[in-house]
């Protein structure tokens, strides 16, 4: 069974710092990757996406992440955060060959203004 | 569009009184899946169907049943509510296999005491 682990749980950071969220999933085979974004009292919003080709994918507001295969993680960045961007992170993880995601325990992000 | 539409938004209940939180698509989309989400465990999947007439056990199935007659409802029924069901629950569509792009409802806040 796949699994996904997000090892902060709690970040806080001051206005333009950078950010880097780490996410790692436990499967052998070929997977996509998503991280997704829960705004306060909202409902989850995919952030990213990647299924193939370049691992460096680029999502909204200015989010990225980078797919580094030989270390099984997905970590999210964005170089200068905004108050706005207080929010729970959630990396998810599909085989190829199943259906359904499965998710990471969410990071949850608190940004200073 | 509404997209995926869930209700009711909130719900106190009784231990052992019996429910059903529905949730319905008008994306004409084949997999829908419910999930609950907890502090700290992100989300965790209860069931889910991958067309009209078909389900399937998620991760935490036990205490909950579905049903899916059309391809746009998917209802969740607490059979006996426990207070370990206190929970958000998300109802969730994807268009196809592999696609793993989720679409969230706003999610339903139940309280059991």
């Amino acid at each position: 069974a796949q699994s996904v682990s997000q090892h902060n749980h709690h970040v806080i950071l001051s206005e333009a710092a950078s950010l880097e969220l780490g996410c790692n999933y436990s499967y052998g085979g070929t997977v996509n990757l998503f991280w997704y974004v829960q705004y306060p009292g909202q409902h989850l919003q995919l952030l990213l996406k990647y299924f193939s080709g370049d691992p460096l994918v680029k999502g909204i507001k200015g989010f990225e992440a980078e797919f580094i295969k030989s270390k099984f993680s997905f970590n999210l960045r964005k170089p200068s955060v905004q108050w706005s961007d207080t929010a729970e992170y959630f990396c998810a993880v599909n085989s190829k060959a199943g259906n359904m995601l499965t998710f990471g325990g969410g990071t949850r992000l608190m940004v200073k203004p | 569009n509404a997209g995926v539409t869930q209700t009711p938004k909130f719900q106190v209940l009784k231990t052992g009184q019996s429910m059903t939180l529905q949730c319905a698509q008008d994306m004409n989309h084949e997999y829908m899946s419910w999930y609950r989400q907890d502090p700290g465990m992100g989300l965790r999947l209860i069931h889910y169907s991958v067309g009209a007439g078909i389900t399937d056990q998620g991760e935490v199935p036990n205490g909950y049943n579905v049903s899916r007659s059309t391809t746009e409802d998917f209802p969740l029924r607490l059979l006996s509510a426990a207070p370990s069901q206190t929970s958000v629950y998300f109802c969730a569509s994807q268009g196809g296999r592999n696609t793993g792009e989720l679409f969230f409802g706003e999610g339903s806040r139940l309280t059991v005491l």
